[in-house]
């Protein structure tokens, strides 16, 4: 089946620096990924849809300046949280989209970000 | 409006019992896609079942069967004889095939999720 990989799987950092987390589809070529950020008890919210080659959308609300998406290739999506602060902790996911059968979506691990 | 509606916070059930999730969702899409996902605590979002708006056989994946009537715009997943494993968040999500105007086409719309706990 269709595996999504991310890195890392849990960061803790320091207030004000910047982290970066890796996307991965490991078997297939994603058309489209998307990611997700997860409070506690919560639901997924859309942070941004990644295409290869183009910039990111991002959705209302959600600082393009502070969430930097790069998509360097049909395998790799990166999501750069640049100087985090505490109200960043949270989990993020991404998923990675495969035309056929149905444009299912296949999600990553998710990565748990601690801001101190 | 909420396009994906999940009214049961959480929802106990015996461990070989039947559960019935429910999930609503709104479009105007004639064509549309449900899908059921299952997030146990460890984060990692496992995909179960989907639906397509012109199936016209409910889905069925092992235990997991999907109660889909589309008049009513439900969706509900039953769970036959379950499991202590079974226990976890479960979301019900919605891709629209058109969206609405400036919506992201493609993305999947969550609802709030129901906390299942099976006990023994």
């Amino acid at each position: 089946g269709a595996v999504v990989s991310q890195h890392p799987s849990w960061v803790i950092c320091k207030s004000g620096t910047s982290v970066k987390i890796e996307c991965r589809s490991l078997d297939f070529q994603a058309t489209t990924m998307f990611w997700y950020r997860q409070f506690p008890k919560q639901s997924l919210m859309l942070m941004a849809t990644s295409n290869e080659g183009s910039k990111a959308t991002y959705e209302q609300g959600v600082e393009k300046d502070k969430f930097l998406i790069n998509h360097a290739s049909l395998t790799l999506s990166t999501l750069t949280v640049t100087s985090a602060h505490p109200e960043d902790s949270s989990f993020y996911i991404c998923s990675a989209t495969i035309a056929v059968p149905y444009n299912e979506q296949f999600f990553g691990p998710g990565t748990r970000l601690t801001v101190l | 409006a909420q396009k994906i509606t999940q009214t049961q916070p959480g929802m106990f059930v015996q461990e070989k019992e039947a559960v019935t999730l429910d999930c609503t969702y709104d479009t105007s899409d004639q064509s549309y896609g449900l899908f059921w996902y299952k997030q146990p605590s460890s984060g990692e979002m496992i995909f179960l079942i989907y639906q397509g708006s012109y199936d016209e056989q409910n889905a069925t994946e092992g235990r997991y069967s999907l109660n889909f009537q589309k008049a009513r715009k439900s969706a509900n997943l039953v769970i036959s004889a379950s499991q202590l494993g079974d226990s976890a968040m479960y979301f019900c999500a919605m891709r629209e095939a058109r969206g609405e105007r400036g919506s992201t086409l493609g993305r999947l719309y969550f609802g709030r999720g129901t906390q299942l706990t099976v006990w023994p």
